[in-house]
């Protein structure tokens, strides 16, 4: 399967823990985004990259949220000190630079008790 | 807040027949996307129009683009249950922003 690919597909964790989350873009793409659902909305804008730099990040995005791509690849988004609120799917998309269709993973769905 | 809004946020039709949605953004786009996304899945791409076309068809979808109206509308001809989903649009160079979508029912 050459599509996105997010790890792990579902997380529970309590309260004050930290978790991390791992997406695997389509390789041939440099851009890479992540998002993030809950229930009935659409795909809210967490942060982007071109290659391994973050480009944008939504400043509805908390400091307790950081995204990497180190080597322009895989990247990682780590959630610190989890709260109830951080529940929902995280989703991540990549993006070849001139077409712009985003390919989207099946997403990580986390629970936070 | 949101680029782009889904209308009308639900819809129910019976298979066969055509539906319409459509999309309001707010700010100029190079191009504008739509794409479906099934019950607890990820989304998936339908099609994109740039903002010098006016309308754009493939297979049983055709989208149009009013960039003077800020709008842009999805219609999905000749409907299967399959076609069951949420639709939302997404608009470039800011394609980062979704609205919340049009769910869409169709009953067989």
């Amino acid at each position: 399967d050459t599509g996105v690919s997010q790890n792990p597909r579902h997380k529970i964790t309590k309260r004050g823990q930290n978790v991390t989350f791992r997406c695997d873009p389509i390789s041939e793409h440099n851009r890479l985004y992540w998002y993030r659902q809950t229930l009935g909305q659409g795909p809210e804008f967490l942060t982007y990259f071109q290659n391994e730099a973050q480009l944008e990040k939504s400043r509805l995005l908390s400091d307790r949220f950081s995204a990497e791509r180190p080597k322009g690849s895989f990247s990682t988004l780590e959630i610190q000190r989890t709260e109830q609120g951080d529940s929902a799917m995280y989703l991540c998309a990549s993006s070849s630079e001139l077409q712009g269709e985003q390919f989207f993973g099946p997403g990580t769905r986390l629970t936070v008790l | 807040s949101q680029q782009g809004e889904e209308d009308p946020q639900a819809l129910s039709i019976q298979e066969g027949e055509n539906a319409t949605m459509n999309c309001s953004y707010k700010t100029s786009i190079n191009n504008l996307q739509w794409y479906r996304q099934n019950s607890g899945r990820g989304l998936v791409h339908l099609i994109l129009i740039r903002s010098n076309e006016r309308e754009k068809h493939s297979g049983r979808l055709r989208v149009t683009l009013d960039t003077s109206k800020k709008s842009s509308s999805l219609l999905i001809t000749a409907s299967r249950a399959a076609d069951t989903a949420s639709y939302f649009c997404a608009t470039a160079p800011t394609q980062f922003y979704f609205g919340t979508g049009t769910s869409l029912t169709v009953i067989p």
